[in-house]
């Protein structure tokens, strides 16, 4: 059980365009999700809270307007990078949360490798 | 505002070893829990443990096992006579009680185990 997928697993796109990346939960209903960034040899940085039916909450430092997260079902989280630029080449990750006592335990999708030329 | 530091960026291990991954953490709250997630080269964040602030009990699983110290804030895990597969970036994490909470991250170690 809990797993989680994201689509694509990788993307090449040109300067000024938009690439959508989505995050499901297969087999469980997760009313959190979580977006984060790594650059090479880094760690994870998050980015913003994904809740279903409601906006998202970024992270300082994090523009809403360029990271569009929407998270319209119970399974499914889309983020979009509007505009992109070489500068947002990234590896973007996704995670759901799954209740559990005390506190949940986030389960993290494949990734998406983001390429900006 | 809690921390985690892995001071150990890389540790490179022959076959069959035993290797220690250190975890060191900073909280002011009193219920917490602990986490390690393994990365391996394909990039998927694997879930290992998650422990909570009560239960100081050692855990193995397998070849893993995992070594919780309140008294030095410390949450260590040891692969034992690792293996190549094992090569991978090993992240120790901390949440506090709550739904939808935060995970606070180590940077990370990466361990190469070599023939």
């Amino acid at each position: 059980g809990a797993v989680v997928s994201q689509h694509p697993s990788r993307v090449i796109c040109k300067s000024g365009t938009s690439v959508k990346i989505e995050c499901r939960s297969l087999d469980f209903q997760a009313t959190t999700m979580f977006w984060y960034r790594q650059f090479p040899k880094q760690s994870l940085m998050l980015m913003a809270t994904s809740n279903e039916g409601s906006k998202a909450t970024y992270e300082q430092g994090v523009e809403k307007d360029k990271f569009l997260i929407n998270h319209a079902s119970l399974t499914l989280s889309t983020l979009t990078v509007t505009s992109a630029h070489p500068e947002d080449s990234s590896f973007y990750i996704c995670s759901a949360n799954v209740p559990g006592q005390g506190a949940d335990t986030q389960y993290f999708g494949p990734g998406t490798r983001l390429t900006v030329l | 505002a809690q921390k985690v530091t892995q001071a150990q960026t890389e540790i490179s291990v022959v076959e069959k070893e035993d290797v220690t991954l250190d975890c060191v953490y900073e909280t002011r709250d009193t219920t917490y829990y602990l986490f390690w997630y393994k990365q391996p080269p394909s990039g998927e964040l694997v879930f290992l443990i998650r422990r909570n602030s009560f239960d100081e009990q050692n855990e193995i699983s397998g070849r893993y096992s995992w070594n919780f110290q309140k008294s030095t804030s410390s949450f260590n895990f040891t692969i034992t006579a690792s293996q190549v597969v094992d090569s991978a970036v090993y992240f120790c994490a901390l949440t506090l009680t709550g739904t939808a909470s935060k995970l606070t991250f180590g940077t990370g170690t990466r361990l190469q185990v070599t023939l």
